[in-house]
């Protein structure tokens, strides 16, 4: 069984330029969280869709982020225009849906990780 | 605020050197915490849930503990191969997301 991939591994941009990271979960998940780190900082979460809805964007940072989820399937995080200040490591992750009880958002299945070096 | 505070922040062991690492946690009612083991260049991998004060679960020569304030993983016997940062997160009950902790940087010297 294939697991999230992301991509790309790692991205280096000018500040002002736009960067897209994607996200391929896991087959039949239909939970998918954006989270990243920045450095030296915990792996904070930034964003979870149920299929193609957004469940909780909670924790975007400001307009200049942009999360999708294109029919229910893969996601994309557009950064636009990037900032020094967003430089980290983006993390996907996917989890299946309960079938009963409140949502676990805790075994979460992670990606490698987006590299994202803004200069 | 929900905050996890994970000590220490490095630990350096011998192998077979017994150990354990420290989550505190204060959290608005709470749904569960949850261990990970992150190596370098990779993305967390799940090792435990915990629900309540007083559970337990192993794997291996990993077993973690829950308080009502804290968790504790401890490794027994270690092995280099469990060098990894391992990593603490908590959910609320009215929360749809993990917050984490900074990590404890694990290495066992052969």
């Amino acid at each position: 069984e294939a697991g999230v991939t992301q991509f790309p591994s790692h991205s280096v941009i000018e500040k002002g330029q736009t960067v897209t990271l994607r996200c391929d979960p896991i087959s039949g998940h239909d939970n998918l969280y954006w989270y990243r780190r920045v450095m030296g900082k915990e792996i904070k979460f930034l964003l979870h869709f149920v299929k193609e809805s957004k469940q909780d964007e909670s924790g975007m940072p400001n307009n200049r982020f942009l999360a999708e989820r294109t029919g229910g399937t893969y996601s994309t995080l557009k950064v636009q225009p990037a900032e020094l200040e967003d430089s980290g490591v983006y993390f996907c992750a996917s989890s299946q849906t309960e079938t009963s009880g409140p949502h676990l958002a805790g075994e979460l299945f992670f990606g490698e990780g987006s590299r994202l070096t803004v200069l | 605020e929900d905050q996890v505070t994970q000590s220490p922040e490095a630990l350096r062991l011998q192998e077979g050197e017994s150990s354990s690492l420290n989550c505190s946690y204060t959290v608005s009612g709470l749904r569960g915490l949850f261990w990970y083991r992150q190596d370098p260049g990779k993305g967390p991998e799940f090792l435990f849930t915990l629900y309540s004060a007083g559970e337990e679960k192993e794997k291996e020569r990993l077993k973690a503990t829950l308080t009502k304030k804290e968790s504790f993983l401890h490794i027994t016997a270690p092995k280099p191969e469990d060098s990894a940062t391992y990593l603490c997160a908590v959910q609320a009950r009215s929360a749809r997301q993990l917050t984490f902790g900074s990590g404890t940087q694990l290495t066992v010297l052969p």
